[in-house]
């Protein structure tokens, strides 16, 4: 199947500074991405869907100025979570979906988010 | 949007019995229903999913079936290993590139 990555796994920051994930397609071309948000023995929501050279499209009651989503090539989307709190700690993963790709979508390992 | 249910959101069985885990969803254009194996701290797997054309699908241990008609489809897991204990989740979409709509997942348990 195809892969996908995403980086960091894992980051801990302070309150008030900003965070970016990067979600990366490593043998195919995605033209859409998917960013999830779960929370500890929660299923996973989801947050945005990102379309290659596109506004992301957000789910409601998702900040899309606190969540900043840029997918600018088939290759890569980025999250960037700004003035993070304590309450966005949560796992985050994404997906990705392309031509050829038929109906599957294939996720990203996740990145563990912790905000002190 | 689409609603997806899932029951029970626990499950526990001796291992070598059948477990059976259900999913309604309420958006009739749905055609695409996968089913996903999440173990703690690691992303969803894909074990088997299943398209509006055909009501049930088979692979060795596991099969799906679904009923369009009455908008659910269930999992099916025979002769269970305790490997199989993990967090179980269904999901529906519109298929392509559509967005996937989780069901609230179910917690498996294997007993030894």
């Amino acid at each position: 199947g195809a892969v996908v990555s995403q980086h960091p796994s894992r980051v801990i920051c302070k309150s008030g500074t900003s965070v970016k994930i990067e979600c990366r397609s490593l043998d195919f071309q995605a033209t859409t991405m998917f960013w999830y948000r779960q929370f500890p023995k929660q299923s996973l929501m989801l947050m945005a869907t990102s379309n290659e050279g596109s506004k992301a499209t957000y789910e409601q009651g998702v900040e899309k100025d606190k969540f900043l989503i840029n997918h600018a090539s088939l290759t890569l989307s980025t999250l960037t979570v700004t003035s993070a709190h304590p309450e966005d700690s949560s796992f985050y993963i994404c997906s990705a979906s392309g031509q050829g790709a038929g109906h599957e979508q294939f996720f990203g390992p996740g990145t563990r988010l912790t905000v002190l | 949007g689409e609603n997806v249910e899932q029951h029970p959101s626990t499950l526990s069985v001796q291992e070598g019995d059948s477990a059976v885990i259900k999913c309604t969803y309420s958006d009739s254009a749905s055609n695409y229903f996968p089913w996903y194996k999440q173990e703690l701290g690691k992303r969803p797997q894909l074990i088997i999913d299943i398209r509006s054309n055909v009501g049930e699908k088979k692979d060795q241990r596991i099969a799906v079936t679904l009923n369009k008609t009455a908008k659910h489809f269930s999992l099916h897991i025979t002769e269970t290993q305790p490997e199989d204990s993990a967090v179980y989740f269904c999901a529906a979409s519109r298929g392509g590139n559509e967005k996937l709509t989780f069901g609230t997942g179910t917690r498996l348990t294997i007993i030894p």
